[in-house]
């Protein structure tokens, strides 16, 4: 398969559940991102990983724990959610190599929490 | 981050007719300036991009317009179609690749 897969497509968990998103690239590119897209503020940037190194936290609760263990592979572990934390979460990957290039998305996992 | 505004956040055209969203942004620096398309239900989709020593590049419909002295670029859609109608991102990034994504623009395109 090629692009950018996310599993799995949709998540309901409780408050107290623990789960991880899962996403990975088959593009050969160095740099994956997590996005969260909701109604009051689309598409925002939650972490980004340079060759598996995480350069990015934008203020983003602990509940929230990301994962790069090689440059395909992108977990988000979650614990303790709140309901405002539903939302749809993206995951993106791009190549750097000098200057900035396109980035391609997953089809995100819609996460519900009840 | 990059503070990135776009305007309109809702725009309504009838078909055949141009579109035009705004996109500003606060850090000089930026280098790259990308607009994706996202369709309902699907992920978003680069459509086109320009680079700092660019003023405008075409696609056939689409175009992009740079002003770097002001801050801000357009997207520019030429002869709307109903499958135009999605929401639309800017994302002007710096020499690092942190891309950070404008408010969106929900464009609809009325047969």
């Amino acid at each position: 398969e090629t692009g950018v897969t996310q599993t799995p497509r949709h998540l309901v968990m409780g408050m107290t559940n623990k789960k991880s998103l899962k996403c990975e690239q088959h593009l050969g590119h160095n740099a994956m991102y997590w996005y969260k897209q909701s109604a009051k503020k689309p598409l925002e940037l939650m972490f980004v990983y340079n060759f598996k190194e995480q350069t990015e936290n934008n203020s983003v609760p602990s509940r929230f724990s990301p994962e790069c263990p090689n440059s395909s592979h992108l977990f988000l572990h979650l614990h303790t959610l709140q309901p405002e934390d539903s939302a749809l979460y993206l995951c993106a990957s791009s190549q750097v190599q000098g200057r900035n290039t396109e980035a391609f998305f997953g089809q995100g996992t819609r996460l519900t929490v009840v | 981050g990059e503070n990135v505004e776009q305007h309109p956040s809702t725009l309504s055209v009838q078909e055949g007719d141009s579109a035009v969203i705004k996109c500003t942004y606060s850090d000089s620096a930026s280098n790259y300036f990308p607009w994706y398309k996202q369709e309902l239900g699907k992920r978003p989709q680069l459509i086109i991009d320009i680079r700092s020593n660019v003023g405008e590049k075409k696609d056939q419909r689409i175009a992009v317009t740079l002003n770097k002295t002001a801050k801000h670029f357009s997207l520019h859609i030429t002869e709307t179609q109903p499958e135009d109608s999605a929401v639309y991102f800017c994302a002007p990034t710096l020499g690092t690749n942190q891309f950070y994504f404008g408010t969106g623009t929900s464009l609809t395109v009325i047969p």
